[in-house]
C-alpha cells in the first residue's frame, strides 16, 4: 500500500463547476497535509496546508482532512480554465519528510 | 529574482557521462531535498539534508550522490549516467520545524535527458 494514493485522473469538470480532489494516507500519526498545484512543466507550488480535522477555506479553495477515515480533499469552487492542472497531496508521515502523491490532473473545460 | 534556483535547467548528456545539478537558494531555510519526477511516478526523494553537516537518503538514492556545500548550495551528481536517470529533477527547501514551516519552496526543475 503506498503511503498517499491520489486518483490519477483526468478529473474533468465544466467550468463554473466544484472540482473534488481527494487523498487518503497510511500513516495515522501524520500531521500536517499540504496541496500542490503543479502546471504542466512547471514546480509544484503551495495551494492549501491543513493540520485540523475539519475544513479550511481559501478564497474559491477548501481543504478537508478527517483523520479518522485518514483521507484530506480539496474542493475548487467555481471552477476555471486556468485551474487545469496536476494537484498533487503531501502528507508528514513523522520523519520530518513529506511524502507526496502522484497527483490528480484536473481539466476544466469552457 | 527567484527564491531557488536550479542549474542548468535542460541537460542533454550521453551514458556513462557524470553530471551535476545545482541548486542554490535566498529564502535562508536549512532544509534542501532533490526529488525527480517521472510521469506516473510523482516526486520521489532521492537525497535530503536538514543542515550543512546532515546528509540523508531518500527512496531512490542508488546511482546519484550530493554536497551541501553551504547553507545555502545542494548539488545531485550523476556518477555515471544511464538512460533510465532520464526525468524532471527539482530541489526544494524548507525551514526546521513543524505544521506550515514544513512547506517545501520548489525550484524550477531541470530536465535531464540520457541519450
Amino acid at each position: 500500500q503506498k503511503e498517499v494514493e491520489q486518483n490519477s485522473g483526468p478529473l474533468s469538470v465544466p467550468e463554473g463547476a466544484i472540482a473534488s480532489l481527494n487523498c487518503t494516507y497510511s500513516d495515522r500519526g501524520s500531521q500536517s497535509f499540504f496541496w500542490y498545484r503543479q502546471y504542466s512543466g512547471k514546480s509544484p507550488e503551495l495551494i492549501m496546508f491543513i493540520y485540523s480535522n475539519g475544513d479550511k477555506e481559501d478564497g474559491r479553495f477548501t481543504a478537508q482532512l478527517n483523520k479518522a477515515s485518514q483521507y484530506v480533499s480539496l474542493l475548487i469552487r467555481d471552477s476555471q480554465p486556468s485551474d487545469s492542472a496536476t494537484y498533487l497531496c503531501a502528507v508528514n508521515t513523522g520523519f520530518q519528510k513529506l511524502v507526496f502523491g502522484t497527483g490528480t490532473r484536473l481539466l476544466v473545460s469552457p | 529574482d527567484a527564491d531557488v534556483t536550479q542549474t542548468p535547467r535542460n541537460r542533454i548528456t550521453k551514458t556513462g557521462k557524470r553530471i551535476m545539478l545545482e541548486c542554490s537558494q535566498t529564502k535562508g531555510h536549512d532544509r534542501m531535498y532533490w526529488y525527480r519526477q517521472d510521469p506516473g511516478l510523482g516526486l520521489r526523494l532521492i537525497y535530503y539534508s536538514f543542515d550543512v553537516k546532515d546528509i540523508n537518503k531518500g527512496e531512490i538514492s542508488d546511482g546519484y550522490s550530493v554536497s551541501r556545500q553551504a547553507q545555502a548550495k545542494f548539488s545531485l551528481s550523476l556518477e555515471s549516467a544511464i538512460p533510465n536517470q532520464t526525468a524532471l529533477y527539482f530541489c526544494a527547501t524548507s525551514e526546521t520545524g513543524t505544521g506550515l514551516k514544513e512547506t517545501q519552496y520548489f525550484g524550477p526543475g531541470t530536465r535531464l535527458l540520457v541519450l
